[in-house]
């Protein structure tokens, strides 16, 4: 069964500080990796999309991916209150999107 | 605003029943993905439509099926629902070809709620 883990806080960050967010997948053979941003009662949004080893920049998000130790990662720089939602990892597995339960970040004025 | 409707936005069934959740992709989307989302959990992959045929299924049983039409709508149908089927059924449509997640538009989801 393949997997994609996070956890499932809730992370609080205060207001202007950077939150940190991570996902373990299981499928080695993985290539894409995507963060959503989910608001409560609401449908998923694309933030970041990854496809190599490194880091990618875009605004105040970075995605870090990590194929060798299977681990994903977002940071959120100079936090706002609007960022406050649950943060879903998916992973494309043979063709589908293989998500994880989602980090619920709360971020403090 | 995804372009990307779905209907109706709340439904309630009883066990037994059969359902029939609706979604209108945006003009050019020939995918169509459907995924049901437990409450607390992440979206779980039920299939995928490219140019009306299914292109692949996750871990769902076949009382779960769907159709694809030429004008960029689809359906998903369950039969003989069951109290673990409630949950929020949503479908996402993007550009690619078979396969293609690169980036999902999401309809905003319907309520399924079964009693």
């Amino acid at each position: 069964q393949k997997e994609v883990e996070q956890n499932s806080g809730p992370l609080s960050v205060p207001e202007g500080a950077i939150a940190s967010l991570n996902c373990t997948y299981s499928d080695r053979g993985s290539q894409s990796f995507f963060w959503y941003r989910q608001y409560s009662g609401k449908s998923p949004e694309l933030i970041m999309s990854i496809y190599s080893n490194g880091d990618k920049e875009d605004g105040r998000f970075t995605a870090q991916l990590n194929k060798a130790s299977q681990y994903v990662s977002l940071l959120i720089r100079d936090s706002q209150p609007s960022d406050s939602a649950t943060y879903l990892c998916a992973v494309d597995s043979n063709y589908q999107l293989i998500w994880g339960a989602g980090t619920k970040l709360i971020i403090k004025p | 605003e995804t372009g990307v409707t779905q209907s109706p936005t709340h439904l309630i069934k009883t066990r037994g029943q059969q359902v029939t959740l609706r979604c209108s992709s945006q003009s050019g989307h020939n995918t169509v993905s459907w995924y049901q989302q437990a409450l607390g959990q992440g979206p779980q992959f039920i299939f995928q439509y490219y140019r009306e045929e299914e292109n692949g299924r996750g871990n769902f049983p076949p009382r779960f099926s769907g159709l694809q039409f030429p004008n960029y709508s689809s359906e998903l149908n369950v039969n003989a629902l069951e109290l673990d089927d409630s949950a929020l059924y949503l479908c996402a449509s993007s550009l690619g070809g078979p396969g293609a997640n690169e980036k999902l538009f999401f309809g905003s989801g319907t309520q399924l709620s079964v009693l």
